[in-house]
């Protein structure tokens, strides 16, 4: 059962570059969120969508861009990387919102330089 | 917007007593869900439990329980018989259920440990 498949699980990127966070779940969830998790802090919400084509801004989305072509992939877009983006990334998928269990993905290690 | 705080930034408890980590919330509305979830040192975010708020009784998962007073907007964990499994960061969630805006908020966690 792959669940939440999260690619790449670690990553060292330079200042100014870019790059794509994957994200597919096999569990045909129409919910799909993206959180970034800072040392010591909580998640935080930076995109989410309820279904294809539908996505909307959490509560920090600058510096990012999604998209959600396709019920299974909900990739995360980072442009002009900054410092201030090294964090851990989750993704997170659910069936009905808040009615049933949101999974996650295993996380994604950006580190920013 | 909603938010949720945790007040206890760390926690601690010896083996087989018990602990309760609290929560609290701020939204204006009536139909949401509460979660608590713990992230163990491999990071994976596992569900605990689940309440929701148009229910008035206590959910319950086995040794885990919560105390939920929609009234104050507090929504509490009690860890029972504590295990050196049970030692990992604990969030509780909130989620909207109105609005078409189905967010899932965290709070900044309570870092528990359990002491044998």
């Amino acid at each position: 059962n792959a669940g939440v498949t999260q690619t790449p699980k670690f990553r060292i990127l330079k200042i100014g570059q870019s790059m794509t966070l994957q994200c597919a779940q096999d569990m045909n969830h129409n919910y799909m969120y993206w959180y970034r998790q800072d040392p010591g802090m909580g998640l935080k919400l930076i995109y989410y969508s309820v279904g294809a084509g539908i996505t909307d801004k959490g509560e920090v989305p600058n510096g990012y861009n999604v998209s959600r072509s396709t019920t299974e992939d909900f990739p995360l877009r980072l442009e002009l990387a900054a410092p201030s983006q090294t964090s851990v990334y989750f993704c997170a998928s659910s069936s009905l919102g808040g009615r049933t269990e949101a999974f996650f993905g295993q996380g994604t290690r950006l580190t920013v330089v | 917007a909603q938010t949720v705080t945790q007040s206890q930034p760390e926690m601690s408890v010896q083996e087989a007593e018990t602990v309760t980590l609290s929560c609290t919330y701020d939204t204006s509305e009536s139909n949401y869900y509460l979660f608590w979830y713990k992230q163990p040192p491999s990071r994976q975010m596992i569900l605990v439990i689940r309440q929701e708020a148009y229910k008035q009784q206590n959910a319950t998962e086995n040794r885990f329980s919560v105390n939920f007073q929609k009234a104050a907007k507090s929504f509490s964990l009690k860890i029972s018989d504590s295990q050196l499994g049970d030692t990992a960061m604990y969030f509780c969630a909130f989620m909207n259920l109105q609005g078409g805006s189905e967010k899932l908020v965290f709070g900044k966690g309570t870092k528990l440990t359990v002491n044998p």
